[in-house]
């Protein structure tokens, strides 16, 4: 069955980098693009980047543009989400999802369950 | 990026109602329009996608129509599973969520 699980959250000090990875299984990774959303506690979902299913192409919401790097490595099935320069308002749960597009943005039908990042001094 | 106004907030309605909820877009984005479902310490699960589609596995009480850039999840008769937070998503230009509608029990 499709699984898709993020590790590399935490508590992290503002200013910090940091790096998510999600390793999935039960789909050819290399097929699919794939997406980075986060959650604030208590608030809705806000979308954070997407990858060509090759890895050659990367879209970014305007708020982290620039800080945030979306990459993957498809010999391992691995999605990551590089973060730089953590502030407060990073904090969230981050989700990888599964987008059946490969270049394309479609819907997003297989998440994760999320990892948690805090940022806090 | 485009805007997705979501309504209501929230709403509270009883088992077997006939429950809407509409998000409007600020341009057309087409049908690249998908609905999530949401439960407390749950990832998103995909309902509708491509504004009418249904997703596999979801039960036919839910239902996606458009009109312009205005479009509507409905849930024909609620059920007890269905309390949940439900959101909207474009994907026509990069994405945008919409900022949800949760459901509640009357």
């Amino acid at each position: 069955q499709v699984q898709l699980v993020e590790s590399g959250g935490g508590v992290v000090q503002p200013g910090r980098s940091l790096r998510l990875s999600c390793v999935v299984s039960g789909f050819t990774f290399s097929g699919c693009g794939m997406h980075w959303v986060r959650q604030a506690p208590g608030k809705g979902l806000e979308w954070v980047a997407f990858i060509w299913h090759d890895g050659s192409k990367e879209y970014y919401s305007d708020s982290v543009k620039g800080r945030f790097t979306i990459s993957r490595d498809n010999s391992k099935n691995t999605l990551f989400l590089q973060i730089e320069s953590l502030r407060d308002d990073d904090t969230a749960r981050y989700y990888c999802a599964r987008d059946p597009g490969r270049t394309t943005m479609t819907h997003l039908d297989y998440w994760g369950q999320g990892v948690l990042v805090t940022v806090s001094s | 990026d485009i805007q997705m106004t979501q309504s209501p907030s929230s709403l509270s309605a009883s088992v077997g109602d006939r429950v809407t909820i509409t998000c409007r877009a600020g341009q057309n984005i087409d049908t690249y329009l998908n609905w999530y479902q949401q439960t407390p310490g749950k990832a998103p699960r995909l309902l509708i996608y491509a504004a009418a589609s249904l997703q596999s596995g979801v039960p036919s009480r839910f239902s996606g129509t458009m009109s312009g850039t205005d479009f509507t999840l409905t849930i024909s008769s609620l059920q007890p599973e269905d309390f949940a937070t439900y959101f909207c998503q474009q994907t026509y230009s990069k994405s945008t969520f919409g900022g949800g509608t949760k459901v509640e029990i009357k």
